[in-house]
């Protein structure tokens, strides 16, 4: 089965500390996993994904198949980084994308 | 490109009725879900469909029915509304994609829907 945690509800951090925030992942095939985030009033989209191996408003996230962790890291948090963070899981070739519980972030200037 | 809507934004219902949530894409994805966010609990799957006249259960089916007649549309029935299903709904859609993480989810707006 397919599980995602994301251990903290609230993460708060002041401008310009660094933010990591944490998902593990249970999944027993070979996983796809990705961030969404949503910003206030708006849609869910997609932040980045591990595939890509990309940087994506100075957030960047690294696959540990050793732990099955795909942590969100950024170096200097942002007031406009204040949103809730989702990470998610896909097994490859499957259907489905199941979401952890949501983290979060505040950024006070 | 409107991309995903969703209807009615907001509704409220009393414990028993019916309704039916709609959601629309223009984007010509084989691949449509419904979720649920509650606080605490995240995105939880509801339904999904692979194409047009399939679908398949999510993670929290019970309580509600989808319909896929149409590519473009995907409907989620709650027959008998309680109060347990208030939240706010999230449909998204996806391409049939590759290997290799080429499958990413577009949403919509949200559908917040209270039962009392």
């Amino acid at each position: 089965a397919q599980r995602v945690t994301q251990p903290e509800k609230l993460l708060s951090v002041f401008k310009g500390a660094p933010v990591e925030l944490k998902c593990n992942y249970s999944y027993s095939g070979s996983p796809e996993l990705f961030w969404y985030v949503q910003y206030s009033r708006q849609r869910l989209q997609l932040l980045l994904r591990h595939i890509s191996r990309e940087s994506i408003k100075g957030f960047t996230a690294d696959l540990n198949k050793g732990e099955t962790s795909f942590h969100l890291k950024k170096p200097f948090a942002q007031e406009e980084d204040s949103a809730m963070y989702y990470c998610a899981l896909s097994g490859l070739g499957t259907d489905k994308l199941i979401f952890g519980t949501g983290t979060r972030l505040q950024v006070f200037p | 490109n409107a991309g995903v809507t969703q209807t009615p934004k907001f509704r409220v219902l009393k414990t028993g009725q019916s309704m039916t949530l709609l959601c629309a894409q223009d984007m010509n994805h084989e691949y449509m879900y419904w979720y649920r966010q509650d606080p605490g609990m995240g995105l939880r799957l509801i339904h999904y469909s692979v194409g047009e006249g399939t679908t398949a259960k999510g993670e929290v089916p019970d309580g509600y029915n989808v319909s896929r007649l149409k590519k473009q549309n995907f409907l989620l029935g709650l027959e008998s509304a309680a109060p347990s299903q208030t939240s706010v709904y999230f449909c998204a859609s996806r391409r049939l994609g590759q290997a290799g993480g080429a499958n990413v989810l577009t949403f919509g707006a949200g559908s917040r829907l209270t039962v009392l």
